[in-house]
C-alpha cells in the first residue's frame, strides 16, 4: 500500500508559467509534509516544508499547499524556468522525525524554454 | 549549507564480494543517518536508521545480514552489501539530520552511489 502517491510522473511547462505538482497520501498520522528537488544521479535536496498545523508555506518562487481533509499537497513553482527541470518528490512523516519519511514516486518537471 | 558525502559514486563488482559505502557528514556532526535505496524511476526506499553508537534500525524487509550498518562516529556511517547479487544492483543514498537543528525537520542527502554487481 503506498502510502505517499504521486499520480502525475512527467510535467512539461513553458518557461515563465507556472508548475503545480500533486502530491495525495493516505496515512492520517502524517503531519509533516516535505519537498525534495533531484538531479540525475545526485541525491535530493530539500525545497520546502509544511506542518500540518498550516495550509501554505511560501519560499520565494515555491509554494506549498496543504489540504489535509483531502490529504493532498500541492508545489507551485512561479515562475517556473528551465533550471527548475528536475524530479520532485513529496515526501510525508508522522512526528518529528524526518527521517522516517515516506517519499512519493516523484514528478519529473520539464521547463520549456 | 550542510554537506554530505559519499564514497565511491560509482562502483562495479563481481557477484559474491562485498561492497563498503561510506557516507560522511563534512561540515557537522550527525547523531541519525539514514541509508536509501532508489530503484529506476521509483522512489526512495528507506533502508535503515543508522544511529552513533548503537545499532541500526532496519526497516521492515531489510536484512540486517545483508546490509551491514556501521556508524562509528558522529559524522560517519557506513554500509556494506555482503555477497552482493544482480539484484542488488541499485543506487544508494545517504542522509543525516542536523544535530543542532534537530527540531527542524530536514534532511541532507549525499549525493548518491551507483552500484552495479554483474
Amino acid at each position: 500500500d503506498q502510502q505517499v502517491k504521486q499520480n502525475s510522473p512527467s510535467l512539461s511547462v513553458q518557461e515563465g508559467r507556472i508548475s503545480i505538482l500533486n502530491c495525495d497520501y493516505t496515512n492520517s498520522m502524517f503531519d509533516y509534509f516535505l519537498w525534495y528537488k533531484k538531479y540525475p544521479a545526485e541525491g535530493p535536496t530539500f525545497l520546502i516544508s509544511i506542518s500540518s498545523i498550516k495550509d501554505k508555506n511560501e519560499d520565494g518562487r515555491f509554494t506549498v499547499f496543504l489540504n489535509k481533509s483531502a490529504k493532498h499537497l500541492s508545489l507551485h513553482i512561479v515562475p517556473s524556468q528551465p533550471g527548475d527541470s528536475a524530479v520532485y518528490f513529496c515526501a510525508a512523516s508522522a512526528g518529528t522525525n524526518a527521517g522516517k519519511s515516506t517519499f512519493g514516486d516523484g514528478t519529473t518537471l520539464t521547463v520549456k524554454p | 549549507g550542510a554537506v554530505v558525502s559519499q564514497h565511491p559514486s560509482w562502483v562495479i563488482c563481481k557477484s559474491g564480494t562485498s561492497v563498503k559505502i561510506e557516507c560522511r557528514s563534512l561540515d557537522f556532526q550527525a547523531t541519525t543517518m539514514f541509508w536509501y535505496r532508489q530503484f529506476p524511476k521509483q522512489s526512495l526506499m528507506l533502508m535503515a536508521t543508522s544511529n552513533e553508537g548503537s545499532k541500526a534500525t532496519y526497516e521492515q524487509g531489510v536484512e540486517k545480514d545483508k546490509f551491514l550498518i556501521n556508524h562509528a562516529s558522529l559524522t560517519l556511517s557506513t554500509l556494506t552489501v555482503t555477497s552482493a547479487h544482480p539484484e542488488d544492483s541499485s543506487f544508494y543514498i545517504c542522509s543525516a539530520r542536523l544535530l543542532r537543528r534537530a527540531a527542524k525537520e530536514t534532511q541532507y542527502f549525499g549525493p548518491g552511489t551507483r552500484l552495479l554487481v554483474l
